[in-house]
């Protein structure tokens, strides 16, 4: 059985950064693009960008490229997305998911709350 | 940016009717349309990949349609379980990008 286990949830403070995580187990990340993607509260789905973990090969949306950073660790079967210099408006539910076009497999999503 | 535009932006409906969603692209994208249901305090689930296929253990009251810049998605027979927002989103260029979402309540 493929899941997605995404790391807890994660309370930043204006102007730092934070690293989220989501284990994969029951398939090979290298097979496969990592993608994450947001929501903010009440709002709608937002696509960040994607990695290829067999090469490290990443693909940002624009307004995302300043602000996210996507890794991932075949050894350990994980992505990672580190989020920069946060803001109040980076307050959101982060998922990662799985899959080359469609997200057939979700992560259970990760809230970063942004307060002083 | 392909926009993703979906209509209408909420619905009432009742249990067993038919249900159309519509996903329409500012671009054609071809079939590279899914379709994703959300529940509250849920993660989407895929329910529909390639614009009419459907996704392992997906109930067959699910159908999609579309090519191009127009996209369906019916429910033939509303169930209570089916109540929750739908995504479209197309991977037909970068970036990704999702729909609005259609949110599904009881009349």
């Amino acid at each position: 059985e493929v899941q997605l286990q995404q790391s807890g949830a994660e309370l930043g403070k204006p102007g730092t950064s934070v690293k989220l995580s989501c284990k994969v187990s029951g398939y090979n990340i290298r097979n496969t693009y990592m993608h994450w993607v947001n929501q903010r509260p009440g709002k709608g789905l937002e696509w960040i960008g994607r990695i290829d973990p067999a090469n490290g090969n990443t693909i940002y949306a624009e307004k995302f490229k300043s602000k996210a950073t996507l890794t991932a660790d075949t050894s350990s079967n994980t992505a990672y997305m580190q989020l920069s210099q946060l803001k109040s408006d980076d307050t959101a539910i982060y998922f990662c998911a799985m899959g080359v076009n469609w997200f057939a497999y979700w992560g259970q999503g990760t809230l970063v709350t942004v307060s002083s | 940016e392909t926009v993703m535009t979906q209509s209408p932006t909420s619905m009432s409906t009742s249990i067993g009717e038919r249900v159309t969603l519509n996903c329409k692209a500012s671009q054609s994208v071809g079939i590279n349309v899914d379709w994703y249901q959300q529940t509250p305090g849920q993660s989407p689930k895929l329910l529909i990949y390639g614009a009419s296929n459907r996704h392992t253990g997906v109930p067959d009251r699910f159908t999609g349609s579309g090519f191009g810049r127009d996209f369906t998605l019916t429910i033939s027979n509303m169930e209570a379980e089916d109540l929750a927002v739908y995504y479209c989103l197309q991977y037909g260029s970068i970036p990704y990008t999702f729909g609005a979402g259609t949110k599904l309540e009881l009349k």
